[in-house]
């Protein structure tokens, strides 16, 4: 299986948007919708940011989004604060108990 | 809020086997509804999800390093275990173990990592 693909950075000014993108296969991103997306920031440990697909667990600001399209994923983060500067991940289940992981994006605020 | 350690030697030398353990708190393994990750990160790099270990002893790996993975648990002292077989160099990265609810595909609770060095 092979990672699934992010754009190494991606930045924006405070208050604007910046959006995430997550390309995988039919196996993995396009086959379920149990898409999750981490952030990470630097020496710590990865943080659960939004969960099948669109989903946000208590905690998570709304301005924390996700959506998909066919085998592409994406994470937009409306009203860039300093604080969502760190790394993105996402994830996708691959079937059979096994799940992959993207590339990662670095987010920086302008 | 349940929480996760990792533990186990930081350098192993190559073709030894690397040996983590994670404790968990404020939650008991036993009581069943979630699998019990491990999760590596190589320096500077993306996650790589290895596998998992239900209650119950079912365990499901990574097909890229299932013939050299085991994860085991023990209920008795809420931990459960990593052991890689035959390390390399490609094998140093930052352990994590996670959890994840059994009926979720997501890892919502993460231990703090700890740096494994595959070095002689």
């Amino acid at each position: 299986q092979s990672a699934l693909t992010q754009p190494p950075s991606a930045s924006g000014s405070p208050g604007q948007s910046v959006t995430i993108s997550c390309t995988g296969t039919s196996s993995d991103v396009g086959g379920y919708n149990y898409v999750s997306w981490y952030q990470q920031h630097p020496g710590k440990a990865p943080k659960l940011m939004i969960y099948d697909v669109s989903r946000r667990p208590s905690g998570v600001p709304d301005r924390f989004s996700g959506s998909k399209s066919g085998n592409t994923a994406s994470l937009t983060v409306s009203g860039l604060q300093a604080e969502d500067e760190a790394d993105y991940y996402c994830s996708s289940y691959a079937g059979s108990n096994n799940y992959v992981f993207g590339t990662g994006t670095k987010v920086t605020v302008l | 809020q349940v929480q996760l350690q990792e533990s186990g030697p930081g350098l192993v030398k190559p073709s030894q086997t690397l040996s983590l353990t994670c404790t968990v708190s404020g939650g008991s393994i036993s009581s069943g509804g979630y699998y019990w990750s491990w999760i590596r990160q190589h320096p500077g790099k993306g996650l790589e999800w290895i596998g998992y270990i239900y209650y119950s002893g079912s365990t499901y790996y990574n097909p890229s390093l299932k013939s050299r993975v085991t994860i085991s648990v023990d209920t008795s002292k809420n931990q459960f275990s990593l052991k890689l077989s035959s390390v390399t160099a490609a094998d140093t990265a930052v352990y994590y173990c996670a959890r994840a609810r059994a009926v979720a595909k997501y890892f919502q609770h993460w231990g703090q990592g700890t740096l494994v060095t595959v070095s002689s």
